[in-house]
Formats: structure tokens, C-alpha cells, sequence
């Protein structure tokens, strides 16, 4: 089956820094990969997605991520973080063969402080 | 262009009662799944609605089911509600079915309470 983890709960940045968020699945072979980011009472927001060819994706808000085949990682990275990018953030990987839904990661809350 | 909307926002139960939850997918998408985000946790997949039939169903018991209109809005039904099935439910929509590879638009969920 399918899984995707998160290693970091909770990370907390200094506004300006640059960010890393990790993200390893469990896959077979190549899978759709997704990042999200929830707000406070609010529903998921697609930051960006991966399907194939370039393993660099740009996404909105200024988020790239990087697909790694050898390490089955799908890190997501900020070059300098915005008080307003306090929020949860999940990875997901989604169905190519049909037969498996959007699996989620358990998440990572950013914090930042000034 | 609406997104996803789904109502209501909140919904406060006992146990034992049943809830319906209601889902409009964003305009051109005809395909609704279902999620349930429990505290702390990742939302978990329910099941997928696509042509007005459910094609693809997660791991939850039959007292969650569900139904998808030819306007392709969607409703999540809940039996025999227990303290557990309290959580953020999550709504997505997107295009072309469970074989597509268009991503997922969710949401703002509605929180479910029971006591």
C-alpha cells in the first residue's frame, strides 16, 4: 500500500529564512505527488503538483519542490518565508494506475516568528 | 468563478442522530470525493462520486454513504453517529473521474461535532 510520511511535526522559521519541508512516500512506482497547505479552520489549497518530465515544479506563493526517484522524496522549499506562510502543510500522492485514492501525510505545522 | 462550497460550516450532533453534509463542486468539474480530517491528522479518503455512482471507496463502514446529483453536487451521509466521527469534513472536486490526473480543489470543510 501506498504511504506517505511527513518526519517533521511541527518546524518554526525566522521570518526571511528559507524553508525545507520533507516528504518520503512509499510507492511502487512513480507516483502523482502533491503538496497542500491548510490554513487555520480553512480547506487544503494545491501549492503545486508533480506528474512527470522536469523533477524541479515551481508552485504559487513562491514554493518549488523537488521529485528525488532515488530517495522517493518530494521536499518542499521556500527561499525566504512570509509571516502569512504560518500554516499546516501536507504532502499527498495520488492515483496512476486507478486503484488507489489521494493519500496524505500526517502533515507539518509551520510557525513563524519574527 | 465559485470554488468548492460546502455547507453547513459547522454541525453539532449527539450520538446516534444522522447528518447529511452537503458539497457544490467548482464550476467544469464533475467529480466530488469525500474526506475526513480528524484533529492532528491528514485527511482520509472516504469515497469518490463520478457519473452519479461511487467508484472508489476508502476505508469507512457503510454507515458513510453518499450520493452524487446530475448537477453534480454532492451530499455525505452519516448513520448512528459516534464520538468518533467527530472531524473536519472535507469536500474536492475535480475533472474526468477516478483515472484522471487532474488535481483536487477542496473545500473549507465542515466541522462536525458530536457529543
Amino acid at each position: 500500500a501506498q504511504s506517505v510520511t511527513q518526519p517533521d511535526i511541527h518546524i518554526t522559521v525566522s521570518e526571511g529564512a528559507s524553508l525545507e519541508l520533507r516528504c518520503n512516500y512509499s510507492y511502487g512506482a512513480t507516483p502523482y505527488l502533491f503538496w497542500y497547505v491548510q490554513s487555520p479552520g480553512q480547506g487544503l489549497q494545491l501549492l503545486l503538483k508533480y506528474f512527470s518530465g522536469d523533477t524541479l515544479v515551481q508552485g504559487i506563493k513562491g514554493f518549488e519542490a523537488e521529485f528525488k526517484r532515488s530517495q522517493s522524496s518530494f521536499n518542499l522549499r521556500k527561499p525566504s518565508v512570509h509571516w502569512s506562510d504560518a500554516a499546516e502543510y501536507f504532502c499527498a500522492v495520488g492515483p496512476i494506475s486507478g486503484n488507489t485514492p489521494l493519500v496524505f501525510g500526517k502533515g507539518t505545522r509551520l510557525s513563524v516568528i519574527a | 468563478d465559485a470554488g468548492v462550497t460546502q455547507s453547513p460550516t459547522h454541525l453539532i450532533k449527539t450520538r446516534g442522530q444522522q447528518v447529511t453534509l452537503r458539497c457544490s463542486p467548482k464550476s467544469g468539474h464533475d467529480t466530488v470525493s469525500w474526506y475526513q480530517q480528524a484533529l492532528g491528522q491528514g485527511p482520509q479518503f472516504i469515497f469518490q462520486y463520478y457519473e452519479e455512482e461511487e467508484r472508489q471507496r476508502g476505508n469507512f463502514p457503510d454507515r458513510f454513504s453518499g450520493h452524487q446529483f446530475p448537477n453534480y453536487s454532492s451530499e455525505l451521509n452519516v448513520n448512528a453517529l459516534l464520538l468518533g466521527d467527530s472531524a473536519l469534513y472535507l469536500c474536492a472536486s475535480s475533472l474526468g473521474g477516478f483515472y484522471s490526473n487532474q488535481p483536487q480543489h477542496f473545500g473549507d470543510g465542515t466541522r462536525l461535532s458530536i457529543l
